[in-house]
């Protein structure tokens, strides 16, 4: 099976700090994507990449930056954190075409930002 | 960004009690999916419907894509306790897209 592993199950940050979210696929995934997920508000879409080096804005791509310097690697950078980015982070990967075999969903990084 | 209408946001049910659920929108898809989400974990794929008209089960749960490709419902027969968790669906856009679009969600609740 196709595992996505993100590095922390949570974690707890100062306001201000530079926090980094990282993201592992073992099956040679072209795509990789980031998404926040909010009580009420369901999955928002932060930033995606269809190849390494490639990114691409999502809905909601401010405050945050990602990096992609391996197919297998997708890191999320919070570059100050607020505590308004105190969130559940979900990072996903697809092959190829989305609607052949859906994302693959890491466990999930709960992020608390005091 | 897009969003799917998904309906109900919740339910609280009875245990063996059935569960329908549904997602519409003004846009044509190509692709419906379904997945649940756990408490505290990442969403997992349920079901993956291709066609218009296609009626898909998994154990308990059916499936299907809607007719006119803008929608799809869910349904969860005899729940049990480890039904519970966060539904969601999502669906590829006709045309193509790298990325899918997904529904707000749907909150089981189930008491034994």
């Amino acid at each position: 099976d196709v595992k996505v592993t993100q590095s922390s199950r949570y974690l707890v940050k100062r306001t201000g700090e530079k926090v980094f979210l990282e993201c592992v696929q073992d099956m040679d995934h072209e795509n990789m994507f980031w998404y926040r997920q909010d009580p009420g508000l369901g999955l928002r879409l932060i930033y995606f990449s269809y190849d390494v080096k490639m990114k691409e804005k999502g809905d909601i791509p401010e405050g945050y930056s990602v990096s992609r310097e391996k197919k297998e690697r997708f890191s999320l950078i919070l570059e100050s954190a607020s505590t308004n980015q105190t969130s559940m982070y979900l990072c996903a990967s697809s092959l190829g075409s989305p609607g052949d075999y859906g994302y693959t969903f890491g466990s999930g990084t709960r992020l608390t930002v005091v | 960004g897009q969003q799917l209408n998904q309906s109900p946001q919740s339910m609280f049910i009875q245990e063996g009690e059935d569960v329908s659920m549904n997602c519409t929108s003004s846009s044509i898809f190509n692709t419906w999916l379904w997945y649940k989400q756990d408490p505290g974990e990442g969403p997992v794929l349920l079901i993956a419907l291709y066609k218009a008209g296609e009626l898909t089960s998994n154990g308990r749960l059916t499936a299907q894509f809607g007719i006119t490709r803008k929608d799809s419902f869910l349904n969860i027969s005899a729940s049990i306790p480890s039904d519970v968790g966060i539904y969601f669906c999502a669906g590829q856009l006709w045309g193509g897209s790298e990325k899918l679009v997904f529904g707000k969600g749907m909150k089981l609740t189930v008491n034994p």
